[in-house]
């Protein structure tokens, strides 16, 4: 089944550490992106890329970076910079820059202490 | 600045229809509606889209007037299963992605 898979779900990291977050997609899609959801603040963009080796910030990339080496992974790394890295991360993917409409992957909780 | 605004949280009961409206009125020419429906825990899953009028599928239907500035989300005769959050999404595709989210309706249904 084509899908996206976030890995892992649970991530428990020390304060001042980087941590990466995994997203995979076997759905052949062009466009890729971050979303951070806290409570009552529904889902906000991160990073997206609409293309291999390109990417481009969302609403709130500060502290955070990506990379597209591949069509099928979007990486997101979770920086010390971060100051409220605490948070459930989503990745989702589009066809491609044009199409409306996403898949989303199930989510990785990231908790910093 | 572009706003996607709908009801905080809903209440229901087993076998009504739930109507949930947003608004949005700064939509351009070329963006879309979505609605999407998430569970605790979970990625959010696609309902349904429009651009104007009516679509219907087999879960949904949503309601698009001409002016385009409100949405509303169509739920017939919902079940406990149906209890999640609902997004409304206005997307515009192309080089500079266009996503304004609203911030969820949270939607319980009551036995």
């Amino acid at each position: 089944d084509g899908g996206i898979t976030q890995s892992p779900k649970y991530l428990f990291r020390k304060e001042g550490q980087n941590v990466t977050l995994s997203c995979e997609q076997n759905l052949n899609h062009d466009a890729m992106y971050w979303y951070r959801q806290d409570p009552g603040q529904g889902l906000r963009l991160i990073y997206y890329s609409q293309i291999v080796n390109d990417f481009q910030k969302g609403d709130i990339a500060e502290g955070y970076s990506v990379s597209r080496e591949k069509k099928e992974s979007f990486p997101l790394t979770v920086t010390s910079a971060q100051k409220n890295p605490t948070a459930f991360y989503l990745c989702a993917s589009s066809r491609d820059r044009d199409s409306y409409g996403y898949t989303f992957g199930s989510g990785t909780r990231l908790t910093v202490v | 600045l572009a706003k996607t605004t709908q009801p905080i949280s809903m209440d229901s009961y087993e076998g009504q229809e739930v109507n949930i409206t947003c608004s949005h009125n700064n939509i351009a020419t070329n963006d879309y509606i979505t609605w999407y429906q998430q569970f605790p825990s979970q990625g959010p899953r696609f309902i349904i889209q429009g651009y104007k009028t009516k679509v219907t599928n087999e879960v949904a239907s949503l309601f698009i007037p001409a002016d385009r500035k409100s949405s509303t989300l169509s739920l017939p005769r919902v079940s406990l299963s149906d209890t999640a959050v609902y997004y409304c999404l206005v997307e515009g595709a192309g080089n500079n992605r266009k996503l304004i989210w609203g911030l969820g309706t949270s939607l319980a249904v009551n036995p």
